[in-house]
């Protein structure tokens, strides 16, 4: 598609619950990020994907949070056992190959609340 | 440790007038600069870019400068619109690579007022 498609708009989960998001990006780009904001600050990086293959994951929490994208699917960002404090909104945003410097397109976000 | 800072939280214009939004940045890695403008529940919109090869970069009411010396760069836009209302990020990243993360600034609400 000609925009990057985020699902759902809204999750709500209990304490402890896991949430997954799901994110198809732009048809032709080749990479794919997510970001957290959390409380209407500044984005948190936290995973990118070249295709299928993990670019950069060093802004990723090394417990609960894991991410893939696989081919012919969406990519898809996952929380086990859900805290409060990952209540945020989730942004993916993709971008092409070609080129060193490539803006990056967004997603209208997964807004997670964590009761 | 805030890489990206724009200091103003909020902006008030008047219609018709030049908005100038600044943003400034700590670390000298960055190369690349970008500025979004995010309307509530939606994604942010990519606006204009610059690279640090330039000192300006003009894309019709919208103007991005660069100091790179000062590690600061601003937003310009004339003449300001009402449509224009949104919070606008400053983001930048290390160049070299189109899968190259972006740091971004904590935002400038933006009101133009008719």
């Amino acid at each position: 598609g000609e925009e990057v498609a985020q699902t759902p708009k809204h999750l709500v989960r209990g304490e402890g619950q896991k949430a997954k998001l799901y994110c198809a990006p732009i048809k032709g780009h080749s990479y794919v990020f997510w970001y957290q904001q959390v409380l209407k600050n500044e984005f948190k990086f936290l995973i990118s994907f070249q295709n299928e293959n993990v670019f950069d994951e060093t802004g990723m929490p090394k417990e609960r949070f894991s991410a893939k994208c696989l081919p012919n699917s969406p990519c898809s960002l996952e929380i086990q056992a859900t805290k409060l404090e990952d209540s945020a909104v989730y942004f993916c945003a993709s971008s092409q190959l070609a080129g060193s410097y490539n803006e990056q397109f967004f997603g209208p976000g997964t807004r997670l609340t964590v009761l | 440790d805030q890489q990206v800072k724009q200091n103003s939280p909020s902006l008030s214009v008047q219609e018709g007038r030049i908005s100038i939004l600044n943003c400034d940045y700590t670390n000298s890695m960055f190369d690349y600069f970008l500025w979004y403008k995010k309307y509530p529940a939606e994604g942010p919109t990519f606006l204009i870019s610059i690279s640090s090869i330039k000192d300006k970069n003009e894309d019709g009411r919208f103007t991005v400068f660069l100091n790179k010396s000062a590690k600061h760069l601003s937003l310009h836009i004339v003449p300001s619109q009402p449509g224009d209302s949104a919070v606008y990020f400053c983001a930048a990243s290390e160049g070299g690579n189109a899968g190259n993360m972006l740091t971004f600034g904590g935002g400038t609400r933006l009101m133009v007022k008719p």
